[in-house]
């Protein structure tokens, strides 16, 4: 059974440009959830989704984000126009659902923006 | 709003010794979800152990064991016999029921030496 799946790995935009993350879940998992972390700092929560439903997003910056987890295909995690503050690592992780659901994650996107 | 801290940015273990890393956190409600999640260099992110709120018996796996404290809210890591390979980033991160997201502490870099 394959992990969580995130690419690409790394990822370099220049300033202006847009950037998509993406994330295939571990099989049987239909709960996504999205993290930024930035250097030397804990994971920042960024949105959570259902197939074709976001469920929170109060973690997601009001401008230039979105997430989609589409019925078919991976979750896809947009940043448009980068700036230089967006480079960080963004982590996708699945669950099954259910309470007290564990979180199983992927091995994360590292965003630079040149 | 919750909010996990970990007071300690750094700590040492010698080799087949014993180190606790401390993790207290805030909360109103009385049924939530703690883990523990270690970040090696390959960045990845892997569950050491998780602890329900409800149950007062402390969680253990292997020479992982917690000290949860419910009133004291502090969910303190026990690693035992620590290993080269127990060297990551430990981070604890707070659940709540619904289980829309983690909240994570800002991280306590452990090193081992031989």
């Amino acid at each position: 059974n394959a992990g969580v799946m995130q690419n690409p790995r790394h990822l370099v935009r220049r300033r202006g440009q847009e950037a998509r993350l993406r994330c295939s879940p571990m099989k049987g998992h239909s709960h996504v959830y999205w993290y930024r972390q930035l250097p030397e700092e804990g994971l920042k929560f960024m949105v959570y989704l259902q197939k074709e439903n976001i469920i929170d997003e109060s973690g997601m910056p009001k401008e230039r984000f979105s997430a989609e987890f589409p019925k078919e295909g991976p979750s896809i995690l947009r940043i448009q126009q980068v700036v230089r503050g967006d480079s960080a690592a963004y982590f996708c992780a699945s669950s099954p659902g259910g309470q007290g659901r564990k979180l199983f994650f992927g091995s994360g996107t590292q965003l630079s923006v040149l | 709003a919750q909010t996990v801290t970990q007071s300690q940015p750094e700590m040492s273990v010698q080799e087949a010794e014993t180190v606790t890393l401390s993790c207290t956190y805030d909360t109103s409600e009385s049924d939530y979800y703690l883990f523990w999640y270690k970040q090696p260099p390959s960045r990845q992110m892997i569950l050491v152990i998780r602890q329900e709120a409800y149950k007062q018996q402390n969680a253990t796996e292997n020479r992982f064991s917690v000290n949860f404290q419910k009133a004291a809210k502090s969910f303190s890591l026990k690693i035992s016999d620590s290993q080269l390979g127990d060297a990551a980033m430990y981070f604890c991160a707070y659940g709540n029921n619904a289980g829309n997201m983690l909240t994570f502490g800002g991280g306590t870099r452990l090193m081992v030496k031989p």
